[in-house]
């Protein structure tokens, strides 16, 4: 059955903190990884990794994806309080996008 | 029920047509959220609601499209005289009101042919 999953589901720091989220799928017919924010009520897109290896950044955040061991992560550095959000992973086939739970990072001043 | 429930899970409709698609959220949920995703592009944003205020529908694309949620629960999205662009997945979430059980359901695929 096709599934992604991320890791943690909850996540607490305080800011300046380093962190990695962690998103790991089975798909038939992968073609395209996506990480959102989701605040409020609209996902703000980050990133789509099509490629294994090739890091992907912009600012403080980036994201590499490794089609072998079929995992994504994203890394946000110093992070601060705006930072606060639901981070979802999604995963592309032919037909479809399947969702990850998300990870809730709290970023406590 | 455990998850986001949504139904149909497809639909084929003739252009011209009216469609209502359903979205049963995770019980205790306030928050829901409809969004479209076509395939290569990122999600839209459609509608959300949230406990008994008044939806923000600033995601609706035009006046075809229209949703409800009733008693705070099910949701139905219907989508008046179908067009070919219209043909998308419809994903519904929902949500605790501070955002935390964030969860999607599996979609509706419509095509309008």
């Amino acid at each position: 059955e096709d599934k992604v999953v991320q890791s943690p589901l909850s996540l607490v720091v305080h800011e300046g903190d380093t962190v990695t989220l962690n998103c790991s799928y089975e798909v038939t017919n992968f073609r395209s990884l996506l990480w959102y924010k989701q605040e409020k009520k609209a996902p703000t897109f980050l990133f789509m990794l099509t490629s294994s290896g090739i890091e992907k950044k912009s600012g403080r955040l980036s994201s590499i994806l490794d089609k072998k061991e079929l995992f994504s992560i994203l890394n946000i550095t110093a992070t601060q309080t705006g930072d606060s959000a639901i981070y979802l992973c999604a995963v592309e086939d032919n037909n479809d996008m399947r969702f990850g739970a998300g990870t809730r990072l709290t970023v406590k001043p | 029920g455990a998850g986001v429930s949504q139904s149909p899970s497809n639909k084929v409709t003739e252009k011209g047509k009216d469609v209502e698609l359903r979205c049963d959220p995770i019980s205790g949920h306030t928050a829901l959220y409809w969004y479209r995703q076509s395939l290569g592009q990122g999600l839209e944003f459609l509608i959300y609601f949230q406990g008994n205020s008044a939806p923000d529908k600033s995601g609706l694309p035009s006046d075809r499209f229209s949703a409800e949620r009733t008693g705070g629960s099910v949701s139905t999205l219907t989508i008046q005289r179908t067009q070919q662009e219209d043909s998308a997945v419809y994903l519904c979430a929902s949500s605790l009101r501070d955002g935390y059980g964030y969860t999607f359901g599996s979609g509706t695929r419509l095509t309008v042919v």
